[in-house]
C-alpha cells in the first residue's frame, strides 16, 4: 500500500524559501512505473500542478512555468523521499500544498499526502 | 498551457438524482481525462481515469464519458457521502491541469 507522508514548516516569511518534504512507503522514488509531484491549492488559483521528477535511464524533472524560475524538485534515493523547494515567495504563494504520485502509464495521480497548509507571513 | 473548464461550478440535488458534471478541454486531450472528488480537509481522491475508467473501490454509481475536448462525469444516483467538490484533470500534457471544480451539495 502506497502511503506518501509530507513535512515541514507552515510558515514562510516573504522573500524566503520554501521547504517540503514527501516520504514515500511502498512504492520506490527511483520506480520507472511513476512520476513524484507536486500540486498546490488555494481559493485564487484552485488546483495547480508545480512540478514532478521522475526516473527513467536518468532523472528528470518538469516545471509549472509560473514558478520555472523558483522551483527545484529532488528526488532523495537514500530516504525514498522528494522535496519541494520554492525561493523568494510572496503572499501569493500561500496555499495548501500536496505531492501525489503519477502512473506513468495512463498517468493518473492515485496517491496523495495529506497536505500542508503553507501559510506566507511575516 | 491546456484549459479545462468545468460546468456547472456548483449544483443541488436530491438524494437519489441523476447528477452530470461537464468538463471542455481547450484542445484535444484525446481521452487523457481524470476525475477526482475532495472532501473538506482532504487530498483529491481519484474516480475515474482516462475517461471512463474507474478507480478500484470507488462505487459503480460514478462513471465517465467523453473524448477529444468533451467530457462528463455522471453519478447515477447521488448519495448523502456524495457531498464534494468534483474537479476534472488532463494528463495529455505538461503542465498537468485542472478544472476550476464543481461543488455537489445534497437538497
Amino acid at each position: 500500500q502506497v502511503h506518501l507522508q509530507q513535512s515541514g514548516p507552515g510558515l514562510v516569511k516573504p522573500s524566503q524559501t520554501l521547504s517540503l518534504t514527501c516520504a514515500i512507503s511502498g512504492d520506490s522514488v527511483s520506480s520507472n512505473s511513476a512520476a513524484w509531484s507536486w500540486i498546490r491549492q488555494s481559493p485564487s488559483r484552485g488546483l495547480e500542478w508545480l512540478g514532478r521528477t521522475y526516473y527513467e535511464s536518468r532523472w528528470h524533472t518538469d516545471y509549472a512555468v509560473s514558478v520555472q524560475s523558483r522551483i527545484t524538485v529532488n528526488p532523495d534515493t537514500s530516504k525514498n523521499q522528494f522535496s519541494l523547494l520554492l525561493n523568494s515567495v510572496t503572499l501569493e504563494d500561500t496555499a495548501i500544498y500536496f505531492c501525489a504520485r503519477e502512473t506513468i502509464f495512463d498517468s493518473y495521480f492515485d496517491h496523495w499526502g495529506q497536505g500542508t497548509l503553507v501559510t506566507v507571513s511575516s | 498551457d491546456i484549459q479545462m473548464t468545468q460546468s456547472p461550478s456548483s449544483l443541488s440535488a436530491s438524494v437519489g438524482d441523476r447528477v452530470t458534471i461537464t468538463c471542455r478541454a481547450s484542445q484535444s486531450i484525446n481521452s487523457y481525462l481524470n476525475w477526482y472528488q475532495q472532501k473538506p480537509g482532504t487530498a483529491p481522491k481519484l474516480l475515474i481515469y482516462v475517461a471512463s475508467s474507474l478507480q478500484s473501490g470507488v462505487p459503480s454509481r460514478f462513471s465517465g464519458s467523453g473524448s477529444g475536448t468533451d467530457f462528463t462525469l455522471t453519478i447515477s444516483s447521488l448519495q448523502p457521502e456524495d457531498l464534494a467538490t468534483y474537479y476534472c484533470q488532463q494528463s495529455y500534457t505538461t503542465p498537468r491541469t485542472f478544472g476550476q471544480g464543481t461543488k455537489v451539495e445534497i437538497k
